[in-house]
């Protein structure tokens, strides 16, 4: 198994240009988790789904950032337009049912620098 | 959102010593685990503990769920540089599928 494969590793934007961080969770997982981690505020929880069905997206910062998930293979995440506060490292992670119980499986996850 | 308490925030030890680190909540978790983040990578499951007073060893590293269920601790015996890392704990409860984590402990090892 391959893992969540996140892409792309690195990204480095200007203030205001759109982002999209991609994500490809395992195989046969039902969960799907965007992380986003700081120095100041840690991990934090930014959206999760269920069987692709966006479950809770009270993390969302603003109304800046969105998620899709179209099918079960596939999730992105959009910032548009971008700020320098958004830069962090974006995680993306998957879990089967009851993975709470059991933990999440992360990627290696995007490093986001807005200029 | 909430995250739970990770004692100390850092550490700097020598290779081969023992290490200890915990983590502590307001409320009460069925279920602890710990992960640990190497450098440019995303966090990785270390343990998982599922009841109170369990003791589970992976290796050099040993986890603990705290009796009162509010607690949970780490040790690493005699460290060596792959060490190096942030370590997370996490908590959650059944039924829920969010993971509560900790503000993390980061080691680093002195040559």
């Amino acid at each position: 198994d391959a893992g969540v494969i996140q892409s792309p590793r690195h990204e480095v934007t200007e203030m205001g240009q759109e982002v999209t961080l991609r994500c490809k969770p395992i195989s046969g997982h039902d969960y799907l988790f965007w992380y986003r981690q700081t120095m100041m505020r840690g991990l934090e929880l930014l959206i999760y789904f269920n069987n692709n069905v966006p479950i809770d997206d009270s993390g969302m910062p603003e109304d800046r950032f969105s998620a899709k998930m179209p099918n079960a293979s596939f999730s992105t995440l959009k910032i548009q337009p971008s700020e320098p506060r958004d830069s962090a490292v974006y995680f993306c992670a998957s879990s089967l049912a009851s993975g709470g119980r059991y933990g999440y499986t992360f990627g290696s996850g995007t490093r986001l620098t807005v200029v | 959102g909430q995250q739970l308490n990770q004692s100390p925030q850092s550490m700097f030890i020598q290779e081969g010593e023992d290490v200890s680190m915990n983590c502590t909540s307001s409320s009460i978790f069925n279920t602890w685990l710990w992960y640990k983040q190497d450098p440019g990578e995303g966090p990785v499951l270390l343990i998982a503990l599922y009841k109170a007073g369990e003791l589970t060893s992976n290796g050099r590293l040993t986890a603990q769920f705290g009796i009162t269920r509010k607690d949970s601790f780490l040790n690493i015996s005699a460290s060596i540089p792959s060490d190096v890392g942030i370590y997370f704990c996490a908590g959650t409860n059944f039924g829920n599928e969010k993971l509560t984590f900790g503000t993390g402990t980061r080691l680093t090892i002195i040559p």
